[in-house]
């Protein structure tokens, strides 16, 4: 167990909707982010949060859109959903920026 | 562009031999170099990290690495290999910007 958790860990929906992934990181931990996989495009790094601030993007969708809280969680929304988007998003966490991250379960998406 | 290689998709070993898992990797300063391992349906498990100091780094689950400057690498050993050592196993480096670059995963497959 990283300490990382993410809720909720399945999730399906249909194409058009929005939904919600949540990421509560480990304790201490001020930098949050978040990667999909998937089978075409393996682990891709989408966005990271530090402390509340977004710190650096990927190759994240417009159609895409994260925050921290002030209690660190992080949550990533996804709209408009298409089937391309069906991916396991993982959350992850680190002290700082520039440490070791640890990865939560992640959330599988599938959009039918 | 930088980027994380690891040729071989799928390996297959015996139970008890040794193991050698090869990541390469096009960054152009000293990297930060890690190998994170996934049991299938799970999340991503950090196994050992190099920053900078002695090239060999000793992991969890008996698991070792070695980076090699002049060679771009960052092979990925064990001497003796167990059943439920069956997973996918990631390279990763990480950029400035703290986004972690992924290889495309190298399947382990161990036979009794």
């Amino acid at each position: 167990d990283s300490g990382v958790t993410q809720t909720p860990k399945h999730l399906i929906t249909a194409t058009g909707q929005r939904v919600t992934l949540r990421c509560s990181p480990r304790s201490g931990d001020l930098s949050v982010y978040w990667y999909q996989q998937s089978l075409d495009q393996g682990l891709q790094f989408l966005i990271q949060y530090y402390n509340g601030e977004e710190r650096a993007k990927g190759n994240i969708l417009e159609r895409f859109s994260a925050q921290q809280f002030p209690d660190l969680h992080s949550e990533l929304n996804l709209s408009s959903l298409e089937l391309g988007d069906s991916a396991l998003y993982f959350c992850a966490s680190s002290v700082a920026g520039h440490n070791e991250q640890f990865f939560g379960p992640g959330t599988r998406l599938t959009v039918l | 562009a930088q980027s994380v290689t690891q040729p071989d998709i799928h390996i297959t070993v015996s139970e008890g031999a040794s193991l050698e898992l090869r990541c390469n990797y096009s960054y152009g300063a000293t990297p930060y170099l890690f190998w994170y391992v996934q049991s299938p349906g799970q999340g991503l498990q950090l196994l050992l990290k190099y920053f900078s100091g002695d090239t060999l780094v000793q992991g969890i689950k008996g698991f070792e690495a070695e980076f090699k400057r002049s060679q771009s690498s960052f092979n990925l050993r064990k001497p003796s290999v167990h059943w439920s050592d069956a997973a996918e196993y990631f390279c990763a480096v990480l950029l400035m910007g703290n986004k972690l670059v992924f290889g495309a995963g190298t399947i382990l497959r161990v036979k009794s």
